[in-house]
């Protein structure tokens, strides 16, 4: 398994709503990460676990709440949102905490506040 | 703090004629070098990476790219493009330690490939 699967695929959430954002991978990678994509604009980092700790918080509001259950999975609690933070949520992961045999990035979670 | 440019922010090219993406990068050391390519809502698929060694790396279809330390460049090239090449290209820059690690994208190149 190569593969760094993110569920679900589209969320349209109202700004009183609670959802979450899920992220698994079966490489064995021991870091994992949260990025944010606005339309025509790259991926902006937003949270870094390493070995399941978090280990870089890109100072985030805290109505984006991360959670590493497992060293395979990553959740991203969302509560509160505002119509701006609509966007592309992407998942990656990487062998370990240096990036050094590269990222490996989810299809992404197509996220939409009304 | 690294950072990375991508002087271009299109590029139209015919189909069957060659490519260069540009990308320069700012970081102290020498950084893990990346090319990603994300077609319209999709995630970022990783075309080739530059760690060490040789300098010309080859990637998937036919890319290459060629870390110059001198000019602080990691340009992206192919020979002969195809239609299907037709989407954004992002040039990351990979560095950090052991405590987190952070992979910092330029702003894109959209490619535009006529027939």
């Amino acid at each position: 398994d190569t593969e760094v699967t993110q569920t679900p695929k589209h969320l349209v959430m109202g700004m009183t709503n609670k959802k979450s954002l899920k992220c698994e991978q079966h490489m064995g990678h021991r870091a994992m990460y949260w990025y944010k994509q606005k339309a025509k604009k790259p991926p902006e980092l937003m949270f870094v676990y390493s070995y399941e700790k978090l280990s870089i918080n890109e100072s985030v509001p805290s109505r984006f709440s991360p959670e590493c259950p497992n060293s395979s999975l990553l959740n991203l609690h969302l509560h509160a949102l505002q119509p701006e933070d609509s966007a592309l949520y992407l998942c990656a992961s990487s062998q370990d905490g240096r990036g050094s045999m590269g990222y490996t990035f989810g299809s992404g979670t197509r996220l939409t506040v009304v | 703090a690294q950072s990375v440019t991508q002087p271009d922010i299109h590029i139209t090219v015919s189909e069957g004629a060659s490519l260069e993406l540009r990308c320069n990068y700012s970081y102290g050391a020498t950084p893990y070098l990346f090319w990603y390519v994300q077609s319209p809502g999709q995630g970022l698929q990783l075309l080739l990476k530059y760690f060490s060694g040789d300098t010309l790396v080859q990637g998937i279809k036919g890319f290459e790219a060629e870390f110059k330390r001198s000019q602080s460049s990691f340009n992206l090239r192919k020979p002969s493009v195809h239609w299907s090449d037709a989407a954004e290209y992002f040039c990351a820059v990979g560095a950090g330690n052991n405590a987190g690690n952070m992979l910092t994208f330029g702003g894109g190149t959209r490619l535009m490939v006529k027939p």
